[in-house]
């Protein structure tokens, strides 16, 4: 059973701040690890994708890897309330995907 | 939503009726999936597809079965639907090359609701 755990939050943050979301997996298989944000009731939204161990910046967004931990992490920068929302981990096994339950961040004004 | 579709959007029903949700995709994207979505438990993939008439198992692939008869579209259907698959439903697409290693994109979502 591959696990990925995320601490569920909710993960508060002043506007302005970086919030720092991590993530670790058990399958040493995974290659690809993917970000989504979901925001209440819509669709998950891919943010990031990293596949080699170090760090990948777009925009505000820095993703994480270390894949000798099992450990992967989203850094937001300068984090916005319309950033608040839940962001699910999801490392790739063979071909398919296995979610994170997510952490939900909130960034007050 | 990258060019996917999910119909109905949404629906009520009843217990041991037939339910057919339907994916459509105008990316003509290879990999297809079905997942569902419930508080506690994230989302779990139900069965996805790898080509037209190509499908494989997902993690919570009973009670539900899937075809493929097209490569823009995905049917994911409840033979006779009990209050456990109550639930949103999400489709995703994706196209695996050297570049995106699969990347995959969600589509708007069906909430079903089996009363």
């Amino acid at each position: 059973q591959k696990e990925v755990e995320q601490n569920s939050g909710p993960l508060s943050v002043p506007e302005g701040a970086i919030a720092s979301l991590n993530c670790t997996y058990s399958d040493r298989g995974s290659q690809s690890f993917f970000w989504y944000r979901q925001y209440s009731g819509k669709s998950p939204e891919l943010i990031m994708s990293i596949y080699s161990n170090g760090d990948k910046e777009d925009g505000r967004f820095t993703a994480q890897l270390n894949k000798a931990s099992q450990y992967v992490s989203l850094l937001i920068r300068d984090s916005q309330p319309s950033d608040s929302a839940t962001y699910l981990c999801a490392p790739l096994g063979y071909s398919t995907l296995t979610f994170g339950k997510g952490t939900m961040l909130l960034v007050s004004p | 939503d990258a060019g996917i579709t999910q119909s109905p959007r949404h629906k009520v029903t009843e217990t041991g009726t037939p339910v057919t949700l339907r994916c459509h995709q105008t990316e003509n994207h290879r990999y297809m999936y079905w997942y569902r979505q419930d508080p506690g438990h994230g989302l779990r993939l139900i069965h996805y597809s790898y080509g037209v008439k190509d499908t494989d198992k997902g993690e919570v692939s009973d009670g539900y079965s899937v075809s493929r008869s097209k490569t823009e579209d995905f049917l994911l259907t409840l033979e006779s639907a009990t209050s456990s698959q109550t639930s949103v439903y999400f489709c995703a697409i994706s196209e695996p090359t050297q570049g995106t290693y699969n990347e995959q994109f969600f589509g708007p979502g069906t909430r079903l609701t089996v009363l």
